[in-house]
């Protein structure tokens, strides 16, 4: 249980393009979920909270233009980056939280690599 | 604003012996506190949960401690096999929000 399907794994696109992630917990429903980015060797970096029906929470830092995040249903969040450029290269990956009450774990997919040449 | 710490040398050991990695974290107190294993490539994995009103957790050969005095947190893998060897992720979670680690590279060696 508890499956998060990331897609696409890998993108590699032309500068100035936008791409769009998909995130979606398989078999539970997620209220909140979250978008990260990691570079090689660091840690992951907290762009966003996704929260159903409702705008997204940005971390200082993080251009809210530059990464539309839309979270439309229980199941699915998605992160368009809107006219990558090579900075934009990195390791993007989202998770969900189970909705619920107490403490929950979040779940990870598997990541999307975009690569911007 | 909050810190996380985790050991960024690798942690090289001979297998079946105990591999423990250090969390240690300033400026909040979390409401509980998750570790994850990340394999290069992939996203990181769910491994143990233990909240703060929690000394100790495990789960088969892995066991966490946490210590809202000392603000750490202990991860430990028993009888250790080449197969754990990856990066782990501790994440305090508070403010609705988690925060990652650096990571500990663990290295097994058969």
């Amino acid at each position: 249980g508890a499956v998060v399907s990331q897609h696409p794994s890998r993108v590699i696109c032309k500068s100035g393009t936008s791409v769009k992630i998909e995130c979606r917990s398989l078999d539970f429903q997620a209220t909140t979920m979250f978008w990260y980015r990691q570079f090689p060797k660091q840690s992951l970096m907290l762009m966003a909270t996704s929260n159903e029906g409702s705008k997204a929470t940005y971390e200082q830092g993080v251009e809210k233009d530059k990464f539309l995040i839309n979270h439309a249903s229980l199941t699915l969040s998605t992160l368009t980056v809107t006219s990558a450029h090579p900075e934009d290269s990195s390791f993007y990956i989202c998770s969900a939280l189970e909705s619920g009450t107490g403490n929950q774990p979040q779940h990870f997919g598997d990541g999307t690599r975009l690569s911007i040449l | 604003s909050q810190k996380i710490e985790q050991n960024s040398e690798a942690l090289n050991i001979q297998e079946g012996k105990t591999a423990t990695l250090t969390c240690n974290y300033t400026n909040y107190s979390p409401a509980y506190l998750q570790w994850y294993r990340q394999d290069p490539g992939r996203g990181p994995v769910f491994l143990l949960l233990i909240r703060e009103n929690e000394k100790e957790k495990r789960k088969e050969r892995l066991k966490v401690t946490f210590d809202t005095t000392l603000k750490q947190s202990l991860f430990h893998i028993t009888a250790s096999q080449p197969a754990d060897s990856a990066t782990y992720l501790c994440a305090p979670y508070n403010f609705n929000k988690f925060y990652f680690g650096s990571g500990t590279k663990l290295n097994v060696k058969p």
